[in-house]
Formats: structure tokens, C-alpha cells, sequence
């Protein structure tokens, strides 16, 4: 069974820009998270989506969102980017809740 | 909020047992988990514990849980080179869905 995908891997952008990264979960599993990974701030939860609904969220601004497909497939989005969003975004699948989570490999996105 | 508290660094001698501690302060965590993230890659998950256990065992790796001091630690016996890495300890509360809150990451370093 493939696991969690994220693409891209890495990712160069502009202050101001807005980026869209990509997570395609592992197949049968409905819950897709992300995290947002910085030196300073640690792991932190930005949002869960089920079944093509925002289940949770973190404490991020409203320039972070996210949406999830009818195949579970997930896509965050920040908008404005600020030189403080360069961080590794980390998605992770689940089957339900309180299952174990997979994780991804990550995307690495750098604000210049 | 709800925080996990870990030690940032651990050094031990190839051969030699490894314990890497983890406080939390959520006592309706109903999963508490241990990570591994090798440099430049995601999150591994290890292994994890329901909060009405005391003791998971997994091949080399031991979970011990004291819920009363809210306490989680991991032993891996006869620790190698290749079990150098950041050990992360999460746990998810119980309406929290798939929201995992994560300790800083604590980084083994085995010599030979």
C-alpha cells in the first residue's frame, strides 16, 4: 500500500505570493491533517479535514486554509505569504479518529 | 492549552538502553504517541499507548505510561547508530479528533 504523498517537496516563493501544496492520503483512509514545522514553533496543528469537512483547527491566522476532496485527496493554501511561513508542512492520513496517523514526507516552503 | 514537555537531548553508547521522557499536562488524552523524524524526512510513527494501559512492549521499544503524573516515556534497548534522530512524543485528546499536540522533539545522538 503507497503511502502519504505530498508534492511538491520543495518550494520557493516571494512575500506576498500564495502557495497551494498538495496531500494525496493513504488509500481508504478519510482523515487528512497538516502540520506546520519550524525550528521555533515546533510541530504545530494548522487543520483536520473528514469526509470533505473541516473537522478541527489550529490556531493560524485566516491566510491559512484548506480543502479535501470527494478522494480524500487534500489541498492547503496560504495566501500573503509572510517570511515566517517558511517552515515544512506536514500532512498526515488516518482512517477516523483516534486512529494512527501517517505522515508524509513534507513540503519544504521557503519565503524569500 | 494542553502542552507535552520533552527533554531536547539525549546521548547514549551504541549497545546501551535509551529512555527519552515526555510530560503532558491533558489528563483526557486518550492516545499518547512516540515519532521518529530522520533528517530531511517526515514523521515515523513508532508506537502508541491507550491511556487505560501502563506497558506496550514492541520488539526493542517499551512504552510506559503514568497516567497519574501524566508521564509517558520510551525505552529502546540495545540502541544503534541508525536510532539516531528527533523523537517526538504527541497526544490527541478525547474530542480532539485527529488534533495531535507534539512535545518540542527530543534528539538521540548514538555514539559508537
Amino acid at each position: 500500500k503507497a503511502g502519504v504523498t505530498q508534492t511538491p517537496r520543495y518550494l520557493i516563493k516571494t512575500r506576498g505570493q500564495q502557495v497551494t501544496l498538495s496531500c494525496s492520503p493513504i488509500s481508504g483512509h478519510r482523515s487528512v491533517s497538516w502540520y506546520q514545522q519550524t525550528p521555533g514553533q515546533g510541530l504545530q496543528f494548522l487543520f483536520e479535514y473528514f469526509s470533505e469537512t473541516q473537522r478541527n483547527k489550529g490556531n493560524f491566522p485566516g491566510r491559512f486554509s484548506g480543502r479535501q476532496f470527494s478522494n480524500s485527496r487534500s489541498e492547503m493554501n496560504v495566501s500573503t505569504l509572510e517570511l515566517g511561513d517558511s517552515a515544512l508542512y506536514l500532512c498526515a492520513s488516518s482512517f477516523d479518529s483516534n486512529n494512527e496517523q501517517f505522515f508524509g514526507p513534507g513540503t519544504r516552503l521557503t519565503v524569500l | 492549552g494542553e502542552d507535552v514537555e520533552q527533554s531536547l537531548f539525549l546521548s547514549v553508547r551504541e549497545g546501551d538502553s535509551s529512555v527519552i521522557n515526555c510530560t503532558y499536562t491533558d489528563s483526557s488524552s486518550t492516545y499518547l504517541y512516540w515519532y521518529k523524524q530522520e533528517p530531511g524526512a517526515g514523521l515515523q510513527l513508532l508506537t502508541y499507548i491507550f491511556s487505560n494501559m501502563d506497558m506496550k512492549q514492541d520488539q526493542r521499544l517499551t512504552v510506559l505510561l503514568n497516567k497519574k503524573d501524566k508521564h509517558l516515556s520510551l525505552r529502546i534497548a540495545d540502541t544503534q547508530t541508525g536510532d539516531s534522530a528527533i523523537y517526538f512524543c504527541a497526544e490527541s485528546g478525547n474530542n480532539a479528533g485527529n488534533m495531535l499536540t507534539f512535545g518540542g522533539g527530543t534528539r538521540l545522538m548514538v555514539k559508537p
